[in-house]
């Protein structure tokens, strides 16, 4: 089964900092990429997908990500973060052709103002 | 809009008691999961069910059964609560048989559930 591997659990900036978050996967077929974000209290909530086309997406509050193929990774990046992006971040893989998402570990933001 | 609804949001059981999670989608999405979400181990899947009384296991279906009567009703069943079955359980769903584009998963607000 593939996994997905994210880093730095704990992550903690200032109000304007810039964010990356990394995130590999294992398979190597063909996939589609998510960026999954958990607000306080909140349900989970898509904040970007990759499926084909432009490697760089552009998705909700600002955030963006880059599939780059050849290093198996689809970071995310936000260049100024505010307090209101405190939240659980998640990265999913799915492998084409089926509905199943494997997911990572989370990294947990604190935005400090 | 999708709607996921999980029937409760906080539940208290009690060591070897039988439970019942539930998750209703208003969609007609053939195809629900149950993930349990844990500190530092992101989401994991336990079962999912493709179409009526069809249900596959997933990463940790141990300890966890379910149920699809209805094409709306998603259940997962605990026989048996342990402790190391607190956790947040979260249900989803999608239409048709794979993920495309304009289908992602839809995620239910989550149960939290602790067994004492």
């Amino acid at each position: 089964a593939q996994s997905v591997s994210q880093h730095n659990h704990h992550v903690i900036l200032s109000e304007a900092a810039s964010l990356e978050l990394g995130c590999n996967y294992s398979y190597g077929g063909t996939v589609n990429l998510f960026w999954y974000v958990q607000y306080p209290g909140q349900h989970l909530q898509l904040l970007l997908k990759y499926f084909s086309g432009d490697p760089l997406v552009k998705g909700i509050k600002g955030f963006e990500a880059e599939f780059i193929k050849s290093k198996f990774s689809f970071n995310l990046r936000k260049p100024s973060v505010q307090w209101s992006d405190t939240a659980e971040y998640f990265c999913a893989v799915n492998v084409y052709g089926n509905n199943r998402l494997a997911f990572g570990k989370g990294n947990q933001v604190v935005v400090i103002p | 809009d999708v709607k996921v609804t999980q029937s409760s949001r906080y539940l208290v059981k009690r060591t070897g008691e039988k439970v019942f999670l539930e998750c209703v989608q208003d969609m007609d999405h053939e195809n629900m999961f149950w993930y349990r979400q844990d500190p530092g181990l992101g989401l994991r899947l336990i079962y999912f069910s493709y179409d009526v009384k069809m249900k596959e296991k997933g990463d940790i279906p141990e300890g966890y059964s379910v149920s699809r009567e209805k094409k709306e009703r998603f259940s997962l069943i605990l026989e048996s609560a342990s402790t190391n079955q607190t956790s947040m359980y979260l249900c989803a769903s999608i239409i048709g048989g794979v993920l495309n584009e304009n289908q992602p998963q839809h995620f239910g607000d989550g149960t939290r559930l602790s067994i004492l």
